[in-house]
């Protein structure tokens, strides 16, 4: 069976400070990937999506950036994070032939100070 | 702007009564998905609907999606204290990779 998993759960860091959010996903190959921010309680934003190695799509201008260095590895990362950076961020795949359904890692709460 | 609306966007009600949440777009969907999310967690799928009319069952949630498929009810029968928890409709566009995403309906029962 299929299982994504995506580290780490919570993060505390101050602004100005580097981040990295990685993602991977075992029993399924080319899948495709996807970061999603939410805000509190809310509905998920689309920030970036993949349909394979070293192909990203960016949906919302913003201080972040995503790579796919690998089939089934998907890391969401920031030079310099903004306190508007903090919220709960998702890891989500979906097979590629059934590109219409999406599952979702079990989140990574981030908090820029 | 959000192509799919939730209503409504709280709900709270008593241990055996029924209930039921509305997702609505002028778009035409391919397909349409829910989940249902806890605190702290990601969203887990409860089903896809792909067809117009289609009625789907999952034990006391029923999910039915629009002849027109542009929009779509969950009714939960009976609901009982671990239904609480935020439900999300998210609609496909054929050809795309992207989902929709509504903002959410938090339902809350009361034991």
């Amino acid at each position: 069976s299929q299982t994504i998993h995506q580290w780490p759960a919570t993060l505390v860091q101050p602004v100005g400070s580097p981040l990295s959010l990685e993602c991977t996903v075992e029993g399924t190959s080319n899948p495709n990937l996807y970061w999603y921010r939410q805000a509190a309680g809310r509905g998920l934003q689309l920030l970036f999506y993949s349909v394979g190695i070293g192909q990203i799509s960016s949906e919302v201008p913003q201080n972040l950036s995503a790579s796919r260095p690998q089939d089934r590895q998907f890391i969401l990362s920031s030079k310099k994070l903004l306190l508007s950076d903090s919220g709960f961020y998702l890891c989500a795949w979906s097979p590629d032939r059934a590109r219409n359904t999406i599952y979702f890692g079990e989140g990574s709460w981030l908090t820029v100070v | 702007t959000q192509l799919l609306e939730q209503s409504p966007q709280f709900l709270s009600i008593q241990e055996g009564e029924n209930l039921t949440v509305y997702c609505n777009s002028s778009s035409v969907f391919s397909s349409l998905q829910w989940y249902r999310q806890e605190p702290g967690e990601g969203p887990v799928l409860l089903v896809t609907v792909v067809t117009g009319g289609e009625v789907k069952k999952l034990k006391r949630l029923t999910f039915q999606f629009g002849d027109a498929r542009k929009d779509s009810s969950l009714h939960i029968t009976a609901a009982q204290p671990g239904d609480t928890g935020l439900y999300l409709c998210a609609g496909a566009y054929r050809n795309d990779y992207k989902l929709s995403f509504g903002a959410g309906t938090t339902v809350t029962v009361r034991a």
